[in-house]
C-alpha cells in the first residue's frame, strides 16, 4: 500500500545506535502530548505521553523530552532495532480544548 | 478482546457514490474521532463526537457526515461532494471527552475512488 512515509523527513540509524526523533510545537498553552507509531498501512500506536508539568518521562526503550522554554519535544528510542522503523510523529493538546494536532511525522528507518 | 475495529480494511467506489466506513469501540469510551491521512501529511481531523448524540465539525467536515446513535459506533459516510475522498481513513477514540488524553486509533480503511 502506499506509504504515509512519503515525502517526510527520514533519520537513517544503525541497529543498536540510539535514535532521536524532534518535534516542534507552536502553541505555549499546549499542555499534554503524545508520541505515535505508525507502520506502513496501520493504523498510528501510542508510544508515550508526558504532561507539561514533567520534563522527562520514560518507558521501555523509549524517553520523552519536554522543553517548553523552546516549545521542543523529542522521543529517543534506546538500542534501535529493525521493528522500529516507522513513522513517527507527536500530537499536541492545547489546555481546554477537546482535540490533538498532529505533526507530519519522520520516517525512520533501521540499517540491519 | 478490547479495542476499535473499523471495516473494512479496503474499499472501492466509484466516483458519484456515497460509502460508509464503520467504526467500533468496546473500550467504553466517550469521545470518538475521525481522521484523514494523506501521503507525506499530519492526520487532519473530519469529525469528532463526545458524546452520544452529538458530534461536530473538525477542520475539513465538506463532504463527510457522521451519526453518533449508540458510545459504541461512529460511522463515517464520504459521499459524492467530497472532491478527493481517495486516502487513509483513522478512527479514533478516547476516555476523556476534553481532549487531554490519548487517543487509541484503529487500523484504518483505505478507501479508493476509481
Amino acid at each position: 500500500g502506499e506509504s504515509v512515509g512519503l515525502h517526510l523527513p527520514t533519520l537513517s540509524v544503525q541497529e543498536g545506535d540510539n535514535s532521536i526523533i524532534n518535534c516542534a510545537y507552536s502553541n505555549s498553552a499546549s499542555d499534554y502530548f503524545i508520541w505515535y507509531k505508525q507502520e506502513s498501512g496501520k493504523g498510528p500506536q501510542f508510544i508515550i505521553d508526558i504532561r507539561s508539568n514533567m520534563d522527562k518521562r520514560q518507558g521501555q526503550r523509549v524517553t520523552v523530552l519536554l522543553n517548553k522554554t523552546v516549545k521542543h519535544l523529542s522521543l529517543q528510542i534506546a538500542a534501535t532495532q529493525p521493528g522500529d522503523s516507522a513513522v513517527y510523529f507527536c500530537a499536541e493538546n492545547i489546555e481546554g480544548n477537546n482535540r490533538l494536532a498532529f505533526g507530519k511525522g519522520n520516517q525512520v528507518v533501521v540499517i540491519p | 478482546d478490547g479495542g476499535i475495529t473499523q471495516s473494512p480494511k479496503y474499499l472501492f467506489r466509484k466516483e458519484g457514490q456515497n460509502v460508509t466506513l464503520s467504526c467500533e469501540q468496546n473500550l467504553n469510551h466517550d469521545a470518538m474521532y475521525w481522521y484523514r491521512q494523506d501521503p507525506g501529511q499530519g492526520l487532519r481531523l473530519i469529525y469528532y463526537s463526545q458524546i452520544v448524540n452529538d458530534f461536530q465539525k473538525g477542520d475539513i467536515a465538506e463532504g463527510y457526515s457522521v451519526s453518533r446513535e449508540k458510545k459504541e459506533s461512529f460511522p463515517l459516510t464520504v459521499t459524492s461532494a467530497q472532491k478527493n475522498p481517495t486516502a487513509f481513513y483513522l478512527c479514533a477514540s478516547s476516555p476523556d471527552r476534553g481532549g487531554s488524553d490519548t487517543q487509541y486509533f484503529g487500523p484504518g480503511t483505505r478507501l479508493t475512488v476509481l
